[in-house]
């Protein structure tokens, strides 16, 4: 089975800050990739995915995510925060292959983003 | 509003009863998950259906748990004899794409938040 870990359930930076989301994933061949995020009482909007095509993705809202296969990590991205920013972020892994199992998400813990004015 | 829809968005019940939600997904979708989300943590697949056709349940999804698909459209979930552990966030999910691509994107509905008492 796929696992996703997400360093760090809380993370804070002052407005303006570089924000940097960190994910690892076990996988023994390379997995559809995703970020997702998610504002209270709300559902879960995409951010950006990675699908084995560029490694460097870039997303909605100024986001972007780097695939590292030799260090299996997926980490997020934002040159500078915005007070829009706070909110919870889950990393997502999903099979590859064909199968029933096929496009079930397995998601982190999530991190918990606190922009400071 | 053309994005996955779930009624109630909450829901108070006492331990021991029935409660069932609903799902209306993206109507050209013909996959559908459903996810559940407890505090602190993030979603956990509970099922999966292919139009009507419910392929892949987890452990998760005990025998008290019990979800439907008619005719491929909107989706039940429905838990009976209701449990202070059922108290979660429930997501539905819908994906527009062939079986056997993990890559597309899962939209998510607002989620129905279940309290047991």
């Amino acid at each position: 089975a796929q696992s996703v870990t997400q360093l760090g359930s809380h993370v804070s930076v002052s407005e303006g800050a570089l924000v940097l989301l960190r994910c690892n994933y076990s996988s023994s061949v390379p997995p559809y990739l995703f970020w997702y995020v998610q504002y209270p009482n709300q559902g879960l909007q995409l951010l950006l995915k990675y699908t084995s095509a560029a490694t460097l993705v870039k997303g909605i809202n100024g986001f972007e995510a780097e695939f590292k296969k030799s260090e299996t990590s997926f980490h997020l991205t934002k040159p500078s925060a915005h007070m829009s920013d706070a909110a919870e972020y889950f990393c997502a892994v999903s099979d590859t292959g064909r199968g029933s199992t096929l496009g079930r998400l397995y998601f982190g813990r999530g991190t918990q983003l606190t922009v400071w004015p | 509003d053309t994005g996955v829809s779930q009624d109630p968005r909450h829901k108070i019940t006492k331990r021991g009863q029935n409660v069932t939600f609903r799902c209306d997904p993206i109507s050209e979708h013909n996959r559908l998950y459903w996810y559940r989300q407890t505090l602190g943590q993030g979603p956990e697949f509970l099922t999966y259906f292919q139009n009507e056709a419910q392929l892949e349940k987890s452990r998760l999804l005990s025998d008290r748990f019990s979800a439907e698909r008619p005719k491929g459209s909107f989706s039940t979930l429905e838990i009976q004899r209701t449990e202070q552990g059922d108290s979660a966030m429930y997501l539905c999910a819908s994906v527009r794409g062939l079986a056997g691509a993990g890559n597309n994107e899962q939209f998510f509905g607002p989620g129905t938040r279940l309290t047991v008492l």
